[in-house]
């Protein structure tokens, strides 16, 4: 079991819908991450926050919208996707972004939301 | 020139082998490398964090480091049919002023199949 929960696991979504994807974690970390991951290809990152701040966009598309309620939650609005932005949707938490001695902190992953656009 | 690559699989090895992933990448300043692993439809999971040269065991999984050849690898001593996975190489890259700034990039991934 992780100790990133994300929600829900499955989520099927037309075009015109908006929806949300939610993530948690009670690991008292302060960065925390959504990555998109494509069939057969390696996750790629998308979003990162430090400290409930946006820190990182990766010029990701509007139709796209994070939100950092607070230091354990993570949210991903959705609204008119395509069907191309079918994928599996990873949270991830580190302790934090910054290195120490040179040393930055693994990401933990959640268990992905599959989404599916219709 | 990508910024972590993997050797190209997939990589098949005997039960009992010794299965070896190499990743190399391309900014000089990263300080920070990770391996995970990838069981098919589920999330990474952390194998092994590696931040100095030379070798870091855990287990029958040993990282290797190479800052000079801006290469990592892994070897999975008796390899088990469980370990039948895709490999993720990852580091976090450095920005032009050379500050980490938590960017964790992945590899394409090696799929890895230990056959009974």
């Amino acid at each position: 079991d992780t100790e990133v929960t994300q929600t829900p696991k499955h989520l099927v979504m037309g075009m015109t819908n908006k929806k949300s994807l939610k993530c948690e974690q009670h690991m008292g970390h302060r960065a925390m991450y959504w990555y998109k991951q494509k069939a057969k290809k390696p996750p790629e990152l998308m979003f990162v926050y430090s400290y409930e701040k946006l820190s990182i966009n990766e010029s990701v598309p509007s139709r796209f919208s994070p939100e950092c309620p607070n230091s354990s939650l993570l949210n991903l609005h959705l609204h008119a996707l395509q069907p191309e932005d079918s994928a599996l949707y990873l949270c991830a938490s580190s302790q934090d972004l910054d290195s120490t001695v040179g040393r930055n902190s693994p990401l933990h992953f959640g268990n992905g939301t599959r989404l599916t656009v219709t | 020139q990508k910024e972590v690559e993997q050797n190209s699989g997939p990589l098949s090895v005997p039960e009992g082998a010794i299965a070896s992933l190499n990743c190399t990448y391309s900014d000089r300043g990263s300080q920070s490398f990770f391996w995970y692993r990838q069981y098919s439809g589920k999330s990474p999971e952390l194998i092994m964090s590696i931040y100095s040269n030379g070798d870091k065991e855990d287990g029958r999984f040993t990282a290797q480091l190479n800052k000079a050849s801006q290469y990592v690898s892994l070897l999975i001593r008796d390899s088990q049919p469980s370990d039948s996975a895709t490999y993720l190489c990852a580091v976090i890259l450095t920005n032009a002023g050379g500050t980490s700034y938590g960017k964790l990039t992945f590899g394409q991934g090696t799929i890895l199949t230990v056959h009974p």
